[in-house]
């Protein structure tokens, strides 16, 4: 069965700096996706970042990127030029892909990041 | 492109009663999906469909859970005799259902319960 890790409840940041938040997973599948979601306080989850296993270049959105270590089964986010809006609860998520009847996402259990001003 | 939603987004009921949630989907997307997420935690898997066919449960979805989705749109969520254990709050996804670009999930507002 496929598990995903977050091992940092909780993290803080400065507005404008840099963070990574490390998320590590286990699998026997080759290819799969992964998946960054942030969910603000009281607000819905939002899809951040997608990464599919097969593609060797890191994903990257704006000010957000991941480093994508296949064979460490690492997949960390790292915010640049934190900001305010960025504070909310971040979760790692894996799923197997289409082909291989994929479906459900698994979740780690989040970490909270807070930005301080 | 409205979002997926999701109806009631509050629902306090008593132990024993029977509660039913909505969740439409992006219009076009042929998947829908349920999660339970717990104060603090990741959500997790309950249930999927493709179109009207529901294609996996997880064994959290015990017999007092029962899902629907009779045409292919939207989907109902019911719980039959709520325990106290049940509050959470409880999200739906959609996605295309195609592989690629097509599998990524697009959650609504989610809607919490509570059981007092």
């Amino acid at each position: 069965a496929q598990t995903v890790t977050q091992s940092q409840p909780e993290m803080s940041v400065q507005e404008a700096e840099t963070v990574t938040l490390s998320c590590t997973y286990d699998t026997s599948e080759s290819n799969y996706y992964l998946f960054w979601y942030k969910q603000p306080p009281s607000r819905q989850m939002i899809l951040v970042i997608r990464q599919e296993a097969y593609k060797q270049q890191n994903a990257t959105e704006n000010r957000f990127s991941v480093n994508f270590q296949k064979a460490a089964k690492s997949f960390s986010l790292k915010i640049s030029d934190s900001q305010l809006g960025d504070t909310a609860m971040y979760f790692c998520a894996f799923m197997t892909t289409f082909y291989n009847q994929g479906g459900k996402l698994i979740f780690g259990q989040g970490t909270e990041l807070s930005v301080k001003p | 492109d409205t979002g997926v939603s999701q109806d009631p987004r509050h629902k306090i009921t008593k132990r024993g009663q029977n509660v039913t949630f909505r969740c439409d989907p992006i219009s076009e997307h042929n998947r829908l999906y349920w999660y339970r997420q717990t104060l603090g935690q990741g959500p997790e898997f309950l249930t999927y469909f493709q179109n009207e066919a529901q294609l996996e449960k997880s064994r959290l979805l015990s017999d007092r859970f029962s899902a629907e989705r009779p045409k292919g749109s939207f989907s109902t969520l019911e719980i039959q005799r709520t325990e106290q254990g049940d509050s959470a709050m409880y999200l739906c996804a959609s996605s295309r259902g195609l592989a690629g670009d097509g599998e990524t999930q697009y959650f609504g507002p989610g809607t919490r319960l509570l059981v007092l």
